[in-house]
Parts: structure tokens; C-alpha cells; sequence
């Protein structure tokens, strides 16, 4: 399997320009999380879906980010407009969902957002 | 909401000297997550813990949940410089959701 894909891998605009980050999660996982990470407030959870639904968005910052999962494949984050400080890295992870415990969540490799 | 400290935030080793790094949750705990983040990289998970005053081991790397279940550690013995990295604990909220630890970077010198 590919692993979690994310693109771009790395991300440079201006402030006020919309930023859409893409992620494909590993087949036949029904969970899909998307995270930031930054030095200061470390690795945030955003939002989170589950077959597709969204599940709890409460950590989405504001109004200008978005997300969405149209299908079982395919998942975007959307920041409009875009802030200087939302520059971090942005992560996508998925899992099973299988567990009766807790599953693994296995990340993808990070988009690396810069906003001037 | 929850929150998760780990303690250090940082520690420099040399090469052949053991680390370990605490998870503390003032909250009992289901069961508890490690991941490892390379320098540049992605977390990546090494295991999880369930049951109260379990330990694990991995090869240098010993795991153990507190018996009360609020807290963790994990034990390097003989740091090597592929241990490099930020490790982070994560603990479940509810319906798959971690919440992650504020993570310990490691730096080990040869």
C-alpha cells in the first residue's frame, strides 16, 4: 500500500490567496483526521471524518478553514483567505476504525504551508 | 478539553546514554498511544498500552501505563543517533480521537 498521500508536499503564498491541501488515505480505512503542527501549539487535531461524515470539526480555528470528503478516497482542507499565521505543517492521517480499543492513525507526509 | 503534558521538553544525550520521557493526564485514562516523529518527518506509531501497570518492550524501548492509569513513560536504554526525533503520546477521547502529547525532543550526540 501507498501509505496516506498528501499534496503539495510544500505550500508558498501570499496572504489572502485560498490554499487548498489534498489527501488520499490508505484503502479501506474509514477514518480520516486532519492535523496542524506548529512549534507553538504542537500537533492540533482540526477535524476529523468517519465513512465520509464529518465527526467533530471543533478544532477547525475559524470560518476560514474548511474541509471536506466527497468520497472514500479524497479528502481537501481549505483555508479562504489565508493568514500569515496559518503557516504549519498539515497533516492527514487515517485508521481503520476496527479497533475496539484505540486504532493506529498512520500519517501522511505533511504539507508544508508558508503564508507571507 | 483534555491535555496531555509531557515532560522533558527536551533533551540533549550522548550516544550510549539512556532517556526517558513522561506523559502525565490528570484524567484516567482507556488506554494510552507513543508515536516518533523524525527530524523533517511524519509520526509514526510504536504501540499502545491498555491495561493498568502494563509494560512493553520493544527492543531498547520499554513502554510502561501507570497503575492508576493517568500517566506513562517511555525508557530508551542505550541511545543510539537513529533515536532522534520527537516522541509523543497520545491519548483517546472518544470515537477514534487522540489528543497528542506536547511531545519530548530527543538529541542524541555520537
Amino acid at each position: 500500500d501507498a501509505g496516506v498521500i498528501q499534496s503539495p508536499r510544500h505550500e508558498v503564498t501570499e496572504m489572502g490567496q485560498e490554499v487548498t491541501l489534498r489527501c488520499k488515505p490508505i484503502s479501506g480505512h474509514d477514518y480520516l483526521f486532519w492535523y496542524r503542527q506548529t512549534m507553538m501549539r504542537g500537533l492540533e487535531l482540526l477535524i476529523y471524518f468517519n465513512n465520509n461524515v464529518p465527526i467533530d470539526d471543533s478544532g477547525m480555528p475559524e470560518d476560514r478553514f474548511s474541509a471536506k470528503m466527497p468520497n472514500a478516497s479524497f479528502s481537501t482542507l481549505k483555508i479562504q483567505p489565508s493568514e500569515p499565521r496559518d503557516s504549519a505543517v498539515y497533516f492527514c492521517a487515517s485508521s481503520t476504525g476496527q479497533s475496539p480499543t484505540t486504532d493506529t492513525q498512520y500519517f501522511g507526509p505533511g504539507t508544508r504551508l508558508t503564508v507571507l | 478539553g483534555q491535555q496531555v503534558m509531557q515532560i522533558p521538553q527536551y533533551q540533549h544525550v550522548q550516544e550510549g546514554e539512556d532517556f526517558t520521557t513522561y506523559c502525565n493526564s490528570s484524567t484516567t485514562l482507556s488506554n494510552i498511544q507513543w508515536y516518533k516523529q523524525r527530524p523533517g518527518g511524519h509520526p509514526v506509531f510504536l504501540i499502545q498500552l491498555v491495561k493498568s501497570g502494563e509494560v512493553k518492550k520493544q527492543k531498547r524501548l520499554t513502554f510502561q501505563f501507570g497503575e492508576a492509569k493517568k500517566n506513562s513513560s517511555l525508557h530508551i536504554t542505550a541511545t543510539q543517533t537513529t533515536d532522534v526525533g520527537t516522541y509523543f503520546c497520545a491519548v483517546n477521547t472518544g470515537f477514534q480521537k487522540l489528543v497528542f502529547g506536547t511531545g519530548t525532543r530527543l538529541l542524541v550526540s555520537p
